[in-house]
């Protein structure tokens, strides 16, 4: 199985700052890795796909870069409503897998 | 509109079983491969299973943690796919979303529906 490992699995930033998350995949997935945000009690949506590609709707605030197995998510300009956890997920291979997340929060 | 909405969820005994169904709409459901993904209280995402298309001989394919107790079936003519979950121990205790591959994998997520295996 691929292992993604996500990094940090928290983070502490305020409004307006440039977050960053990192997702290290065990072997090369190409660019096939997606970005989730989830809310509390909600499911997880869709932000980035193929890496680096935004997802219809999505603010432009958010951005993906990499590809083999190093990738970075990034919010340009953190905002109260991005408070959330952050997952990253490979689609190269079966079975599946998902990053631990990364836990946002204002400070 | 794309909606996935799950429903079947309950407080089951351990060692029981439960069906899970995906009721999707305002897609091509025959053309899309359908995926189940859960979520344990305050954890991560964890992949279930999936089963592709007609056209991909509805191929499926399991996590090995549910791998022999789970099933992933679908029903073209009702737009739905299902879970049946057999043998199900404490560990199962999830949210458990279904998801699509649509122009990208898990590009639109259900609401979920909570599963609680417990005495």
């Amino acid at each position: 199985d691929i292992q993604m490992t996500q990094s940090p699995s928290s983070l502490s930033a305020s409004v307006g700052d440039r977050v960053t998350i990192t997702c290290q995949a065990s072997q090369d997935i190409s660019n096939y890795l997606n970005w989730y945000q989830q809310k509390p009690g909600k499911a997880p949506k869709l932000l980035i796909y193929d890496a680096s590609n935004l997802e219809t709707g999505v603010p432009s605030r958010f951005s993906g870069s990499g590809s083999g197995t190093d990738f970075t998510f990034t919010i340009s300009s953190l905002q109260p409503e991005d408070i959330a956890t952050y997952y990253c997920q490979q689609y190269d291979n079966l079975p599946r897998t998902f990053g631990q997340g990364t836990k946002v929060e204002i400070k | 509109e794309v909606q996935l909405v799950e429903s079947g969820g309950g407080l089951v005994q351990p060692g029981g079983s439960l069906k899970l169904s995906c009721a999707a709409s305002g897609f091509t459901f025959s053309g899309s491969a359908m995926h189940w993904v859960r979520q344990a209280s305050g954890k991560g995402l964890e992949w279930v299973g999936r089963i592709r298309s007609k056209a991909n001989s509805y191929a499926t394919a399991y996590a090995a943690s549910v791998k022999g107790r789970f099933t992933i079936s679908r029903d073209d003519s009702k737009n739905t796919a299902y879970l049946q979950m057999n043998s199900l121990k404490t560990e199962d205790t999830a949210v458990y979303y279904c998801t699509r591959t649509g122009t990208t994998e898990f590009d639109y997520w259900g609401q979920g529906t909570l599963v609680t295996v417990s005495s």
